[in-house]
This record gives structure tokens, sequence and C-alpha cells, in this order.
């Protein structure tokens, strides 16, 4: 159990196009969903953490005119990224968290990753 | 801020080795820690957890970590490591009541058969 999926793995685009990507929890339901972004041979960061029903809350730093964020049910969120520029080009990873609580809740669920190439 | 710090960026191991990946942090409040593990090609995947209890947590795969609290520690051990081994390994920290993660730099554990 516990499987989240994202589409599309990989996408090529180009500069001054938008980028849809999705991230669904297969089998349970997330209130909470996440999006990082994973530079080459770094660490993770948080862009943001997005809440069923309402806005998403951005860290630090992410432009939420340019990350848009949408969690619509409590199994799909999607990160548009808009008018994408080389500079956006990353691994993008999105994780869940159980809704039901119990030993589950505090754990996160990691997707696989999308490889946004812009060029 | 808070921030989390693996110090081995790289380690290189033969089979059979054992293993000790350093993890601190720096956060005021009650933390959940968590050790996850990225094998090429593939997602994150979570290897042990602590939240409270037993500071000894054994996780899948022959992993163990230790919740040092006087040192703000949670290392990584596995007595004996495989080629399978091989992979990124990131440690991670929230805190108690936020479920968003803050990720250590991880550390490239590679290991030679």
């Amino acid at each position: 159990g516990a499987v989240v999926s994202q589409h599309p793995s990989r996408v090529i685009c180009k500069s001054g196009t938008s980028v849809k990507i999705e991230c669904r929890s297969l089998d349970f339901q997330a209130t909470t969903m996440f999006w990082y972004r994973q530079f080459p041979k770094k660490s993770l960061m948080l862009m943001a953490t997005s809440n069923e029903g309402s806005k998403a809350t951005y860290e630090q730093g992410v432009e939420k005119d340019k990350f848009l964020i949408n969690h619509a049910s409590l199994t799909l969120s999607t990160l548009t990224v808009t008018s994408a520029h080389p500079e956006d080009s990353s691994f993008y990873i999105c994780s869940a968290s159980n809704a039901a609580g119990g030993p589950s809740y505090n754990e996160q669920f990691f997707g696989p990753g999308t490889r946004l190439t812009v060029l | 801020a808070q921030s989390v710090s693996q110090h081995n960026h790289h380690v290189i191991l033969s089979e059979a080795a054992s293993l000790e990946l350093g993890c601190n942090y720096s956060y005021g409040g009650t933390v959940n820690l968590f050790w996850y593990v990225q094998y090429p090609g593939q997602h994150l995947q979570l290897l042990l957890k602590y939240f409270s209890g037993d500071p000894l947590v054994k996780g899948i795969k022959g992993f163990e970590a230790e919740f040092i609290k006087s040192k703000f520690s949670f290392n990584l051990r596995k007595p004996s490591v495989q080629w399978s081994d091989t992979a990124e390994y990131f440690c991670a920290v929230s805190l108690t009541g936020r479920r968003a993660l803050t990720f250590g730099s991880g550390t490239r554990l590679q290991v030679q058969p």
C-alpha cells in the first residue's frame, strides 16, 4: 500500500511554455501533499505544502505565480510550471501523507519524480 | 532556521564492512526523524523512522538508527553492508505536528563487491 505516482516521468519543453505535473495517491487518501525539487547531486528542497481544498503554502524563495499548485481532491495534486525557463530544469518530486491518522500520519510516501528539461 | 547536516557526502565500503552515516539536526522543538534511501533510478523509500519511545530504531534491510537527543543526532548503522545497499541515503526531520520534511544533503554509499 501507500503508492504515489507522478505523471509524466519525463518532459522536455521549450522555454516560455507551461508544464503540468500530476501527483496521485493510488491507494490512500492524502489531505496533504508536498512538492520538492531536487537539484543534481543535491538534496530535496521543499517547495510547497498542498492541502486538499485550500491554497498551497509556499516556502520562502519559491515563486507562487511561477509554480502553481492545485490540490482539488484527496488523491490528486498538480504542479504547473508556468512560462518555464532553462533554470527551471530539475527533478520534481511529490509526496503524500495519509489522511487517516494513526501511526503513519506523520509519514510521507514519495512519488518517483518528474524530470523536467526546458530548452 | 532548522537544518539537517549529513557529514559524509560519499562513502565507499567493501561488502561485509560496517556502516555508520552521521546525521545532526538543529531544531528547537520535538522532532520526528527519518532515514530515506534512493536506489539508482528509483524513488525515495523509507528505511526507518523515529517518533518517540525507544531511541534505538530498527528499520528494513538490517538498518538501524539511534536517536541521541543530547547530541541532536540520528546516525544510521548497518553491521554488514551488501553490494545492493549502494544508494543515496537521506536523513530528514520534521517538527512534531508538522509533516513538512527538511532533508540533509544526502550521502552516496558505494559498496564494492
